[in-house]
């Protein structure tokens, strides 16, 4: 099972919005809505941000959306704040059972 | 609410060695488990899934035939048997409170670290 593909790096401002693609295949992304982000911030473990595509956990800000169209899902954090600082995960299930990850996009707030 | 993982370390090729990681706080046996790991400076790689109930578990390919994951509810303990080890074993192994069945990973242990290395 191939990763899915997420952009390498991504910036913006405070205050600004930024996107986050995740393309996979219709195995994965485009056949199911289980998708899910998560944040890693340096040294920590990772924490779930989005589930289901367009779902937030309890507790997560409502900066954070999720979308998806066709193969391609997206993670959108508008109001840019500082501690959005981090690398950012997509995971999909897949049709064989298992799961799969994105290569992880670094997020930049210059 | 956490998961604590013991039982990594440095372990020679095709050595092998157990993780382990408890759960506290949520009624362990009602929620299927998984296993990722992160490779030093990577990005994150599910290895492994069990149901609640244990009778149901899978694998990612690179780990398949090597790997055991198991389960005991009454410890409330979720377990990695590795065998066969290889220097691409090498990560920060985490073990991950699911959802549903590979859903989402709602709850994360800080992780422990697995060398392989002569």
């Amino acid at each position: 099972q191939s990763a899915l593909t997420q952009p390498a790096s991504v910036s913006g401002s405070p205050g600004q919005s930024i996107t986050i693609s995740c393309t996979g295949t219709s195995s994965d992304v485009g056949g199911y809505n289980y998708v899910s982000w998560y944040q890693q911030h340096p040294g920590k473990a990772p924490k779930l941000m989005i589930y289901d595509v367009t779902k937030r956990p309890s507790g997560v800000s409502n900066r954070f959306s999720g979308s998806k169209s066709g193969n391609t899902a997206s993670l959108t954090i508008s109001g840019l704040q500082a501690e959005d600082e981090a690398d950012y995960y997509c995971s999909a299930y897949t049709s064989s059972s298992t799961l799969v990850f994105g290569g992880g996009t670094k997020l930049t707030v210059l | 609410v956490q998961l604590l993982e013991s039982g990594g370390g440095l372990v020679q090729p095709g050595g092998s060695l157990r993780l382990s990681c408890a759960a506290s706080g949520f009624t362990f046996s009602s929620y299927a488990m998984s296993w990722v790991r992160q490779a030093p400076g990577k990005g994150m790689e599910w290895v492994s899934a069990i149901s609640g109930s244990g009778a149901g578990t899978y694998y990612a390919d690179s780990v398949k035939g090597r790997f055991t994951i198991s389960r005991d509810n009454s410890r409330n303990t979720l377990y990695l048997q590795m065998n066969s080890l290889r220097a691409e074993d090498t990560a920060i192994y985490y073990c991950a409170k699911d959802l549903n069945w590979l859903e989402a990973f709602d709850l994360w242990g800080h992780g422990t670290m697995v060398t392989v290395s002569s």
